[in-house]
């Protein structure tokens, strides 16, 4: 299937801990992003990432860094989790040449809880 | 400063009803204006806007731009409970960064 996939689903983890979220696009995407989505369902960009390129960078704790190591991946690791990085994380993709350019296309949702 | 506002913020329906969901916005050099359907899961791609006064329909769901009154407005007619879900509005922002600034959605329920 095409798509942008994510993993984990579900990630449970103790306050101080380190963890990674991964993600994949088999669209033939060129740009990547990362969303972050609280109990308000407020969608909040942190990152972007256009091939390889970092291109958005919001205020974002510096305890959260993508890295993307090719234009089909884009990950993210988190150091240091506190209780309110608990929400769930969004990957989506776009492709900058198409006509679509503006579209973005979602992974499924990693919903992070801190404990 | 950019800004997407989406009215109302949550809405409660009959099946069968028809809607209609509004987003309006301020972006600098407006470019295009996406509508995302979002359930429990990941939002969802419908309409993308571009041209003021065309129709975009798809099913029982259709969009139109108003370029003149910096809106858009979301018809979803005979509504059944799936429609059930967080209707987004996006919009990109000036630059090539392709920053979507989102409203703050509308929470639509479909009661039987």
């Amino acid at each position: 299937d095409t798509a942008v996939s994510q993993t984990p689903k579900y990630l449970v983890t103790q306050m101080g801990n380190d963890k990674s979220i991964k993600c994949e696009q088999n669209l033939g995407h060129d740009t990547m992003y990362w969303y972050k989505q609280d109990s308000k369902k407020f969608l909040k960009i942190m990152f972007s990432y256009n091939n390889k390129e970092l291109i958005i960078n919001e205020t974002v704790p510096n305890r959260f860094s993508p890295k993307s190591p090719d234009k089909a991946h884009l990950n993210l690791h988190i150091n240091s989790l506190e209780l309110g990085d608990s929400a769930v994380y969004f990957c989506a993709s776009s492709h900058r040449t198409s006509g679509r350019t503006d579209t973005q296309y979602f992974g499924p949702g990693t919903r992070l809880t801190v404990l | 400063e950019d800004k997407v506002v989406q009215s109302p913020l949550s809405l409660v329906v009959h099946e069968g009803d028809t809607v209609t969901l509004n987003c309006s916005y301020e972006v600098t050099n407006f470019r295009s204006l996406l509508w995302y359907k979002q359930e429990k899961k990941a939002p969802t791609f419908l309409f993308m806007l571009t041209s003021s006064g065309i129709e975009k329909k798809s099913g029982r769901l259709s969009s139109i731009l108003d370029k003149k009154e910096l809106s858009s407005i979301l018809n979803i007619t005979a509504t059944q409970t799936g429609d059930s879900a967080i209707y987004l509005c996006a919009v990109p922002r000036a630059g090539n960064n392709r920053k979507l600034i989102w409203g703050l959605g509308t929470s639509l329920a479909v009661n039987p």
